[in-house]
């Protein structure tokens, strides 16, 4: 499965639009993007996943440039409560998940 | 849609005792379950794939006769931590892999967090 580099932290402003990217330069013609996030002590939570077109579900959409070699996800009104780590994970369909650091977004009032 | 549920969500045993982990897709039907471990600040890591019916397939580095994975049913997969050592410590999440369609993403369970005397 291709590798994602993302920030390792990130701060956003509570109620405004929090953009998150993720390089995956190496991703294959048939591997998803998948974005997770994990609030502490918990189970990671799935937001949204693509494989080439834009899309967008009640919590977030997903941008994934033409050439697919990288991708935002935008939660489009921040609150505390996505104070989490957000990952981004690229994999063919049905295969297992290979999770990186991913980005730890803190959202502030 | 596509609740894991994982129980117990805690435990502490003794030294040498072993501790089962049991994962349930609730209102789906669950192939593949997923097993994976995280210790502290650091990401989740792969332990074994979970295929119902059949053997798990564990990654490198992790022992089969020590995390013993069980997938009998299409909503039921168990793992057992055979005993189980302080270095054992950690927390646990399952996954399951939602049956609508190939690409359908992985959904968690919230963990147990496995505490070794």
């Amino acid at each position: 499965d291709a590798k994602t580099t993302q920030p390792p932290s990130m701060d956003c402003a509570e109620g405004r639009a929090a953009n998150l990217p993720c390089n995956h330069s190496t991703i294959s013609g048939n591997e998803y993007v998948y974005w997770y996030r994990q609030i502490h002590s918990q189970g990671p939570q799935y937001i949204i996943h693509g494989l080439k077109n834009n899309e967008t579900n009640e919590m977030a959409s997903l941008i994934i440039t033409e050439d697919r070699k990288s991708s935002t996800l935008i939660l489009p009104h921040a609150t505390l409560r996505d104070t989490a780590v957000y990952y981004c994970i690229v994999g063919a369909a049905g295969n297992k998940l290979t999770f990186g650091g991913g980005t730890r977004v803190l959202v502030k009032p | 849609g596509a609740v894991v549920s994982q129980h117990p969500s805690w435990v502490i045993c003794k030294s040498g005792t072993s501790v089962k982990i049991e994962c349930r897709s609730l209102d789906f039907q669950a192939t593949t379950m997923f097993w994976y471990r995280q210790f502290p600040k650091q990401s989740l890591m792969l332990m074994a794939t979970s295929n119902e019916g059949s053997k798990a397939t564990y990654e490198q580095g992790v022992e089969k006769d020590k995390f013993l994975i069980n997938h009998a049913s299409l909503t039921l997969s168990t793992l057992t931590v055979t005993s189980a050592h302080p270095e054992d410590s950690s927390f646990y999440i399952c996954s399951a892999r939602g049956d609508r369609g190939p690409d359908q993403p992985q959904h968690f369970g919230d963990g147990t967090r496995l505490s070794i005397l």
